[in-house]
């Protein structure tokens, strides 16, 4: 059984702060890592992929991956109103259809 | 470029009604193709997948079915809607299972009553 793990939250951070979000799975084989942002009564939208060891970002958002301690992590910087919703958390690999965490609720109040 | 398509945006059906939603795909081939239910303050329940026209496997047994009749068309089928089939359904591509992104359509709301 494949497993994702996220905390359910709320995530609440100021306006302008950091906001972490994290990610655990259970298949060490794993190779492909998703984030995805679903806004209250919206379906799931991509922010970012990763499929290597390390650090990737894009804008104010950076996704940072560790195969060996089986992590992986989403950063907002400068977080804003906006950034509030629900972060969903997917690991692909293989051929297999990537499994969704649950989600954390992130809110962002001014 | 790649868009999915899904309707009704929302239903209201008395229990024991039939069901269908539809979602399509434009802009792309032999996409793997899947239905998600997501209930309210859930993750994201896979219902079934397909790789290819008239290949549907199913993830969790239920009173829902689904078909693919055309290589960009999906449907989700009850003969008799539960109570508990309320969700919200999420249809979703891709062409590399679990190596590529998903991509969701907007989903349809649906409230068993």
């Amino acid at each position: 059984q494949k497993e994702v793990e996220q905390n359910s939250g709320p995530l609440s951070v100021p306006e302008g702060a950091i906001a972490s979000l994290n990610c655990t799975y259970s298949d060490r084989v794993s190779q492909s890592f998703f984030w995805y942002r679903q806004y209250s009564g919206k379906s799931p939208e991509l922010i970012m992929s990763i499929y290597s060891n390390g650090d990737k970002e894009d804008g104010r958002f950076t996704a940072q991956l560790n195969k060996a301690s089986q992590y992986v992590s989403l950063l907002i910087r400068d977080s804003q109103p906006s950034d509030s919703a629900t972060y969903l958390c997917a690991v692909g690999g293989g051929s297999y259809i990537p499994t969704f965490g649950r989600g954390t609720s992130l809110i962002v109040h001014p | 470029s790649q868009t999915i398509h899904q309707w009704p945006a929302t239903l209201v059906q008395p229990v024991g009604s039939p069901l269908s939603l539809e979602c399509t795909v434009e802009g792309t081939s032999n996409p793997n193709l899947y239905w998600y239910r997501q209930a309210a303050g859930r993750g994201l329940q896979l219902l079934f997948y397909s790789v290819g026209i008239g290949q549907i496997s199913s993830e969790v047994p239920q009173n829902l079915s689904a078909s693919r009749p055309q290589d960009r068309q999906f449907i989700l089928s009850s003969k008799k809607l539960l109570l508990s089939d309320s969700g919200f359904y999420l249809c979703a591509w891709d062409l590399m299972a679990g190596r590529e992104t998903q991509y969701f359509g907007p989903g349809t709301r649906l409230l068993v009553l």
